[in-house]
Order: C-alpha cells, then sequence, then structure tokens
C-alpha cells in the first residue's frame, strides 16, 4: 500500500537559520508532488508542485524553495527563514494518471514556529 | 487566492443535529472533494463528486453540486462529538503537465456533546 511520509513533526528554528523538511512516498512510482502551508485556523496555501524529478513549479513567491531530486522524494528548504514562515506545512501526493479523479494523500505535516 | 471558499467559517452543533456547510468556486471543474482535518493533523479525504453528478452519499455524508452556480454543500446528519474537525472543500486546477488541488478556508466544525 502507498505511504507517505514528512518529518520532523514539530520544528523551532531561529530567524535566519536555514530549513530543510522532507517527505518521501512509498509504494508507487511518478507521483505528482505538493508542498502547502496553512496558517493558524486558515485553509492551505499551494506552495509547490511538481510532475516529476527536477520539475518543481511555484505557487507564490516567497522565501522558500522546493527540490525533488527522486521520483518519492519532495523537500521544501529555505536559506534563512523569516517569522511569517511560521506555519503548518503539509506535503501531499496524487498519484499519475489519475489526478483527474482521485483524492490527494497527506502526511501528518510539520508545524515550524519560526523565533 | 483559493479557488473555494467555503461557508459558514465556523459552526457550532448539539451531538444528533445535521450540519450543512457550503463551498463555492470560480472556475469550471473536473471534480469537487471534501476533506476533514483535525486540529494539528493531516487532511483526510472525505468524498469526491464528479463535475457530471449532482448528489452523492457515504455513510451520514451527503454531498450536492451545482456546476451552473459553482457551488457545493456537505451535509453531517446526525453528528457527534467525534466530528469536531475542520472540513475544507477542494478542487482541480489545470496546468501545463498536470493539475494541482486548490483548496478553501475551510469551516470549522465543534459538535458539542
Amino acid at each position: 500500500s502507498q505511504t507517505i511520509h514528512q518529518w520532523p513533526a514539530t520544528l523551532v528554528q531561529p530567524v535566519g537559520s536555514p530549513l530543510s523538511l522532507e517527505c518521501t512516498v512509498e509504494g508507487t512510482s511518478n507521483p505528482n508532488l505538493y508542498w502547502y502551508r496553512q496558517a493558524a485556523g486558515r485553509g492551505l496555501q499551494l506552495l509547490f508542485y511538481s510532475v516529476g524529478i527536477g520539475q518543481i513549479s511555484s505557487e507564490v513567491p516567497q522565501n522558500l524553495s522546493a527540490s525533488r531530486p527522486q521520483d518519492r522524494q519532495f523537500i521544501l528548504s529555505s536559506k534563512k527563514l523569516l517569522l511569517s514562515d511560521s506555519g503548518f506545512y503539509l506535503c501531499a501526493w496524487i498519484p499519475l494518471g489519475r489526478v483527474k479523479n482521485t483524492e490527494a494523500f497527506f502526511g501528518q505535516g510539520t508545524r515550524l514556529t519560526v523565533v | 487566492s483559493q479557488q473555494g471558499e467555503e461557508d459558514p467559517q465556523a459552526l457550532s452543533i448539539q451531538e444528533g443535529e445535521n450540519a450543512t456547510m457550503n463551498c463555492s468556486y470560480k472556475t469550471s471543474i473536473n471534480n469537487l472533494q471534501w476533506y476533514r482535518q483535525n486540529s494539528g493533523r493531516g487532511l483526510v479525504h472525505l468524498i469526491l463528486i464528479r463535475s457530471n453528478e449532482r448528489e452523492k452519499h457515504s455513510g451520514r455524508l451527503r454531498v450536492t453540486l451545482d456546476t451552473s452556480k459553482k457551488s457545493s454543500s456537505l451535509l453531517i446528519t446526525a453528528s457527534r462529538a467525534a466530528d469536531t474537525a475542520s472540513y475544507f472543500c477542494a478542487t482541480a486546477a489545470s496546468f501545463t503537465g498536470g493539475f494541482k488541488t486548490i483548496f478553501g478556508a475551510g469551516t470549522r466544525l465543534f459538535v458539542k456533546a
């Protein structure tokens, strides 16, 4: 069966420090991968999406970047964190070829607090 | 901007009552999905309704879709305290190479025991 792993679950980082959040998917190939951010009590904002290795699309300009070094690995990064980067980050995937009619599967999320 | 917009933003009901949440969207869709999120957790898919469907049921859930009004509703019947969560609608928007799922701001449901 397919599973998605996202870590760490919580993270407290000082302003100006780097960030690396990792997401991996098991049991599938060529998934469409997504990074979302959720502010407290709000909806999900799509940050990045990827349809394949090395293919990254950014939804909104920001202090973050994403990379997909392997088929089932999606990394969210920052060189220097800002206070405004605090939030709940969620990784999701949708099976290749089924994006039109299937649900997205989410990781458990990473709560990032920048202090 | 987000594709879907839910209302109400928050809903508080007694256990046993029905809860209705609405969602509006802006562009043409292939399908509309509803998700649930418990506090501080990831989202869990509840139900998907295709653009050529008008109503769908799953257990205590009933979803309707009106493409002419670009709106959908989620009805939870005979609510339970365990239904307390945030509920989001989502639509799939196309981009070059694939689709991306866009979420609304969500409805926070609180069911009092």
